[in-house]
């Protein structure tokens, strides 16, 4: 069965420091991976969705980054934090291609940047 | 571009009762999918229930299902018999299918907060 991994669980980072959030999926090939954010007691925002090795789309301009180093591996930075980065990371995963896919998300990754 | 609104903040049920969570969305596209999931307070985001814009039938599963009305615009969200496990955050959420290049992108509405009292 698949499985999706996403850590650290929470994160407290001063602002203008680095971030590295990284989500592994196992049991699956070739998925499409995203990263979503959510505000505190809002809705999901899609930051980057990615549906191969290497190939990444923002939907959202801002300080973060995207990486697929390897099929199954997704990778969310930023070189200097901000305050407003706050709030809790989610990585997604779907079966690859195009269509109404159900996506299953990770247990998340809270960020308080102080 | 595609919008979903959950039009109630916070909703109120009393176990065994059901409850209705709305959920209408704007689009022009004729081919799209509707998603509800369920947020527990440990911030998971858990799959409820899926709708296709040419579903003939209403979605079910289980203690959930969707009510779905196309000509309206609404992807209704009924849970019978509330249980005290149902108290989240529930979300609903809209794809594209038509475009080659929504590649599962889902836009998610603003959640309404369920409480289930004894």
């Amino acid at each position: 069965s698949q499985t999706i991994h996403q850590w650290p669980a929470t994160l407290v980072q001063p602002v203008g420091s680095p971030l590295s959030l990284e989500c592994t999926v196992e049991g699956t090939s070739n998925p499409n991976l995203y990263w979503y954010r959510q505000a505190a007691g809002r809705g999901l925002q899609l930051l980057f969705y990615s549906v191969g090795i290497g190939q990444i789309s923002s939907e959202v301009p801002q300080n973060l980054s995207a990486s697929r180093p390897q099929d199954r591996q997704f990778i969310l930075s930023s070189k200097k934090l901000l305050l407003s980065d706050s709030g809790f990371y989610l990585c997604a995963w779907s079966v690859g291609g195009v269509g109404a896919n159900v996506l299953t998300f990770g247990a998340g990754s809270r960020l308080t940047v102080l | 571009a595609q919008k979903i609104t959950q039009t109630q903040p916070g909703m109120f049920v009393q176990e065994k009762e059901a409850v209705t969570l709305d959920c209408t969305y704007d689009t022009s596209d004729p081919s799209y999918g509707l998603f509800w999931y369920k947020q527990p307070s440990s911030g998971e985001m858990i799959f409820l229930i899926y709708q296709g814009s040419y579903d003939q039938q209403n979605a079910t599963e289980g203690r959930y299902s969707l009510n779905f009305q196309k000509a309206r615009k609404s992807a209704n969200l009924v849970i019978s018999a509330s249980q005290l496990g149902d108290s989240a955050m529930y979300f609903c959420a809209m794809i594209f299918t038509y475009s080659g290049t929504s590649y599962g992108k889902l836009t998610f509405g603003q959640g309404t907060i369920l409480t289930v009292h004894p």
